[in-house]
């Protein structure tokens, strides 16, 4: 079955600054990759999603990046203000599957 | 606005007892989903259903069951608690992804602590 790797566990910027968190997924079949994101004692919620037949979008200050030949997808989130400290999960959809399979979660920490 | 609920935000039970966590979700959607979220682990998929009384496990379904008798609600089922499944449970719902891409809505949480 697919699994979904995440990196890093933990990441601690400054405010205003770029952070980057990178997924690999193992099975070449997935076609969608979704980013949630979870503030403290919140629900998760996606926050910007990819199919497999696009290498990259944007929504304002996030962005997610996908490479099929590597099996890698990476969320960009830029100038990052403090509402953006929370968990981020990356997942990965195998084509005609009905399951997501999600990675371990990255803390972002947003320091003023 | 897609509404997941879960019936208790928190729950305290001890060894050995039948537990019943349940979710209704009020989008008339065809997939939901039971996670477990623990620290470092991310969300494991526990068991997931994707019609009425259809069920398949997930990658840790061990020590649990489901049962989705109507279609806007999925119950997760521990036989006898045990103090590894002290966890934070997470149900979510869908629509079907055939064809294209899903949101997976997800319910607030049920912290279970077994004692």
């Amino acid at each position: 079955g697919e699994n979904v790797e995440q990196h890093p566990s933990t990441l601690s910027v400054q405010e205003g600054d770029s952070a980057v968190i990178k997924c690999t997924y193992s099975d070449s079949a997935s076609n969608y990759f979704p980013w949630y994101k979870q503030e403290l004692g919140k629900r998760p919620q996606l926050i910007i999603d990819i199919r497999s037949n696009v290498g990259e979008k944007k929504d304002q200050r996030i962005a997610v990046t996908l490479n099929k030949t590597a099996k890698h997808f990476s969320l960009h989130i830029t100038e990052t203000q403090p509402e953006d400290s929370a968990v981020y999960f990356c997942a990965a959809r195998i084509q005609g599957a009905q399951k997501l399979v999600f990675g371990q979660g990255t803390r972002l920490t947003i320091n003023p | 606005d897609v509404k997941v609920t879960q019936s208790s935000r928190y729950l305290v039970k001890r060894t050995g007892e039948k537990v019943f966590l349940e979710c209704v979700q009020d989008m008339d959607h065809e997939n939901m989903f039971w996670y477990r979220q623990d620290p470092g682990l991310g969300l494991r998929l526990i068991y997931f259903s994707y019609d009425v009384k259809m069920k398949e496990k997930g990658d840790i379904p061990e020590g649990y069951s489901v049962s989705r008798e109507k279609k806007e609600r999925f119950s997760l089922i521990l036989e006898s608690a045990s103090t590894n499944q002290t966890s934070m449970y997470l149900c979510a719902s869908s629509l079907n992804f055939q064809g294209g891409v899903a949101e997976a809505f997800f319910g607030q949480g049920t912290r279970l602590t077994v004692v």
